[in-house]
């Protein structure tokens, strides 16, 4: 199956700064999200983005699927952004589905 | 997005019995999705499940396990069978979106003692 490989494992940010995540997985991708888990364990959806960039306020989403990664921006990180952030993908193929696989996820800490 | 609702959102249960999760969607789907995450881990998609015929189980999970039914396009059910401690985990259903997004409900934390 799919290898989806996330980076870093753990960070910790100071209020405020910025921060890259990054997803790499092994083979072409008709589907891509990121989602951030928030400490209560509710999933919430960032943004689905199988290719291209997206912003959706201090959040911005790169993906390049040719080279199969994808990157997540925080810029002026807050303590709110803390959680996991997972990155999820389903193989290109013919028939409609929705079957994601998760990367392990990138745990982070905001600290005021 | 769609309103996903998980009934019970946590429950402690004892070794050896099975529990019910629920999953109400506020709109009409073609699939619903259980996942599975285990404690520290991340999600594991337990079966798909479509209105009008029988889940399709990912490997490693079976039916005798976790038999799930899907009643209408609205509604689905897990049930976790003869529950362990290694069962403990957040349970989670979730649907597809006209533009291939995901999104889940709010999960169900099921702790076995």
């Amino acid at each position: 199956g799919i290898q989806v490989e996330q980076s870093p494992p753990d960070l910790i940010l100071q209020e405020g700064a910025n921060s890259t995540l990054r997803c790499n997985f092994s083979d072409s991708v008709n589907n891509l999200q990121w989602f951030h888990q928030n400490p209560w364990g509710q999933l919430i959806n960032l943004f689905y983005i199988p290719s291209g960039t997206k912003q959706n306020g201090r959040l911005s989403a790169t993906t390049v699927a040719t080279e199969r990664y994808s990157l997540l921006y925080i810029s002026s990180s807050q303590t709110t952004d803390s959680g996991v952030y997972f990155c999820a993908v389903e193989r290109l193929k013919v028939e409609y589905g929705n079957k994601l696989v998760f990367g392990a996820g990138t745990i982070l800490r905001v600290k005021s | 997005s769609a309103v996903i609702s998980q009934k019970p959102s946590r429950d402690i249960c004892q070794r050896g019995t099975s529990l019910t999760i629920q999953c109400q969607v506020d709109s009409q789907v073609t699939m619903m999705f259980w996942y599975r995450q285990q404690p520290g881990q991340s999600l594991t998609l337990i079966a798909t499940a479509n209105q009008g015929s029988e889940a399709t189980y990912e490997s490693g999970f079976v039916i005798d396990k976790f038999p799930i039914s899907r009643p209408n396009l609205t509604f689905s059910t897990l049930t976790v069978s003869n529950m362990s401690p290694e069962d403990s985990s957040i349970y989670l259903c979730s649907v597809g979106g006209w533009t291939g997004e995901l999104f889940f409900g709010e999960g169900s934390r099921l702790t076995v003692l």
